[in-house]
């Protein structure tokens, strides 16, 4: 398998519920990356990792947890969360960290809070 | 406040002719540019990028044009192909190391 995949697709959960998103990267890449897309708003950089140390954390609430446990995966744990964290959930990874290295992106994972 | 905009949410062109998507961005610390192309239920893909020291850069049909004093960017696509029907989004960087700021999209139908 190439590029960037994302498990699952689609997701449906309540707000007690503990669930978990996975995203793998088969590009040989260093830094992965999970944003989220709200509707009508721009994507939001969510967590960063390079060489699997965590170097963003965009004021992310702690009910959201990345693991990064090599370069190649990466998780976003997911708990007790609010129906207003419904979105889009998008995995990217790239050579290195930074714009100037083309971010590759996974085909996310929908999810719904109820 | 967002530093990156796409005023245009969404824009219909007929095939053949030139589609013109806008950006503007606020922050004059950005140096690098790029546009992503998003289908529905994929990712957005790498379309193309433009470096702050320069003004154009042409792939094929697609060309992106930078006005640093004006802090506004620009994709054109030439002649447009109704498999260019996708939701465009322009992203911004401020130097190496610095996360990409992404705009809030613009939705492109062109029409057969």
């Amino acid at each position: 398998e190439t590029g960037v995949t994302q498990t699952p697709r689609h997701l449906v959960m309540g707000m007690t519920n503990k669930k978990s998103l996975k995203c793998e990267q088969h590009l040989g890449h260093n830094a992965m990356y999970w944003y989220k897309q709200s509707a009508k708003k721009p994507l939001e950089l969510m967590f960063v990792y390079n060489f699997k140390e965590q170097t963003e954390n965009n004021s992310v609430p702690s009910r959201f947890s990345p693991e990064c446990p090599n370069s190649s995966h990466l998780f976003l744990h997911l708990h007790t969360l609010q129906p207003e964290d419904s979105a889009l959930y998008l995995c990217a990874s790239s050579q290195e960290t930074g714009g100037a290295d083309t971010q590759y992106f996974g085909p996310g994972t929908r999810l719904t809070v109820l | 406040d967002q530093q990156v905009k796409q005023n245009s949410p969404s824009l219909s062109v007929q095939e053949g002719r030139i589609s013109i998507l806008n950006c503007d961005y606020t922050n004059s610390m950005f140096d690098y540019f790029l546009w992503y192309k998003k289908y529905p239920a994929e990712g957005p893909t790498f379309l193309i990028s433009i470096s702050s020291i320069k003004d154009k850069n042409e792939d094929g049909r697609f060309t992106v044009f930078l006005n640093k004093s004006a802090k506004h960017l620009s994709l054109h696509i030439v002649p447009s192909q109704p498999g260019d029907s996708a939701v465009y989004f322009c992203a911004a960087s401020a130097g190496a190391g610095n996360m990409l700021t992404f705009g809030g999209g613009t939705r492109l139908m062109v029409k057969p």
